[in-house]
């Protein structure tokens, strides 16, 4: 079946855009997480959904930062006004449900900001 | 901020040598333990989730083992192949369904 899939691959932005960065899980899977990797870092949560719950922020770094998810399958991470340092690659994952669950990862966004 | 360390960072065997590396995350609270190999220029894949003290799994020359009371989980590689070579994250969820992962253990292997 289908995995994971992201859009768009790569993205070039100068400071100050916004940029919005999609997600589209694998069907049937209630739970969505955010990543980055930035230059050198690991990953790094940034949010996650579950069903029709309100997502867990607590990772997103700035008020820059917001997700949403629609419908209960695609997300989409929008950055507000980019700055250098949100250069990295965003990685999106789905699961089942729980944290016992293994995430699939879709191939990432890298985006670059000028 | 959960604190999930791998060690070593980095490592270089021969073709055919055995290896292990070591994750090591907060002995309380634990709810799994998940094994991730991110090659470049692909997705991380899904290697084992591990959730008993003692469990061992295997997948293929891979195998985990995983110690809930002292906080680690060994990775071993048995007869290492150059497609081996990337980079294992180990990842530990805390009760909130947050994602700690470690920074990885970048392996090649020398043909």
């Amino acid at each position: 079946g289908a995995g994971v899939s992201q859009s768009p691959s790569n993205k070039v932005t100068e400071k100050g855009k916004d940029v919005e960065l999609r997600c589209d899980p694998i069907s049937g899977h209630t739970a969505l997480y955010w990543y980055r990797q930035s230059l050198g870092q690991g990953l790094e949560f940034l949010i996650y959904f579950q069903g029709n719950s309100a997502p867990d922020k607590s990772g997103l770094p700035s008020d820059r930062f917001s997700a949403e998810r629609t419908g209960g399958s695609v997300s989409t991470l929008t950055i507000q006004r980019t700055q250098q340092e949100d250069s990295a690659v965003y990685l999106c994952a789905s699961s089942t449900r729980l944290n016992t669950d293994t995430q699939y990862f879709g191939p990432g966004t890298r985006l670059t900001v000028l | 901020i959960l604190n999930v360390e791998q060690s070593p960072q980095s490592l270089h065997v021969q073709e055919g040598d055995s290896t292990n590396f070591t994750c090591s995350f907060p002995s309380s609270n634990f709810y799994a333990l998940h094994w991730y190999r991110w090659e470049t220029a692909k997705s991380p894949e899904a290697l084992f989730v591990m959730t008993l003290n003692g469990d061992e799994k295997k997948k293929g020359r891979i195998s985990a083992t995983l110690n809930t009371k002292e906080g680690y989980s060994y990775l071993y590689i048995k007869g290492s192949q150059p497609e081996d070579s990337a980079t294992y994250l180990c990842a530990f969820p805390n009760t909130g369904n947050q994602f700690y992962f470690g920074t990885g253990t970048s392996l090649t292997v020398i043909p």
